[in-house]
């Protein structure tokens, strides 16, 4: 149980043009989803937190206006990177977390890259 | 602040046992993950410790000490396969991962 997916693995696309990515949860209803973004050799950097029904919260320093993040269902969350730029290109991971918060179960993560 | 130390690369031979150690400070505490991430690839959880003491699941245990700010990871005969990167995670008061940077595990025959 508690598997999460990300769809697409991996997207190549040209500067100035907007990405989706969608996370769901597949077998347990998420009620807070997690957004994450990894460049290489580094640890995963929270970008955002969303709650179902309501607005993400962002990380300082994370542009909300660029990084559009939707959780309008309890099993479905996506992160739009809009005017998408080469320092965009990232690893970028979803998680999921039931009511209790203790486990996240991660998505397989969405390679970006910007050319 | 926030933080959270773990050492950035430890070396091990095939068979032999290895302990990763984390440290942290954190607003308040609900708990320490560690997870195992292969290069490429998104985390995947390994242990969750809340209380004192130590967990033990197969080859892997993992230890926590709230008084000290401490845990550690214990992998037991070591295989190839765990070369990868151990992150360790605590959870504050306002049940939000902290994360540390991560331990590369290099496994030698």
């Amino acid at each position: 149980g508690a598997v999460v997916s990300q769809h697409p693995s991996w997207v190549i696309c040209k500067s100035g043009t907007s990405v989706k990515i969608e996370c769901r949860s597949l077998d347990f209803q998420a009620t807070t989803m997690f957004w994450y973004r990894q460049f290489p050799k580094q640890s995963l950097m929270l970008m955002a937190t969303s709650n179902e029904g309501s607005k993400a919260t962002y990380e300082q320093g994370v542009e909300k206006d660029k990084f559009l993040i939707n959780h309008a269902s309890l099993t479905l969350s996506t992160l739009t990177v809009t005017s998408a730029h080469p320092e965009d290109s990232s690893f970028y991971i979803c998680s999921a977390t039931e009511r209790d918060y203790n486990e996240q179960f991660f998505g397989p993560g969405t390679r970006l890259t910007v050319l | 602040g926030q933080n959270i130390d773990q050492p950035t690369e430890m070396t091990a031979t095939e068979g032999a046992i290895v302990q990763i150690n984390c440290t942290y400070q954190t607003s308040g505490f609900n708990g320490l993950f560690w997870y195992q991430q292969h290069a490429g690839e998104a985390p995947t959880f390994l242990s969750y410790n809340v209380l004192d003491g130590l967990e033990e699941k197969g080859r892997f245990s993992s230890f926590l000490s709230r008084s000290k700010g401490y845990s550690y990871l214990l992998l037991k005969e070591l295989q190839m396969k765990d070369s990868a990167s151990y992150l360790c995670a605590a959870l504050d008061s306002n049940y939000q991962l902290i994360w540390g940077a991560g331990t590369k595990l290099i496994i030698k025959p």
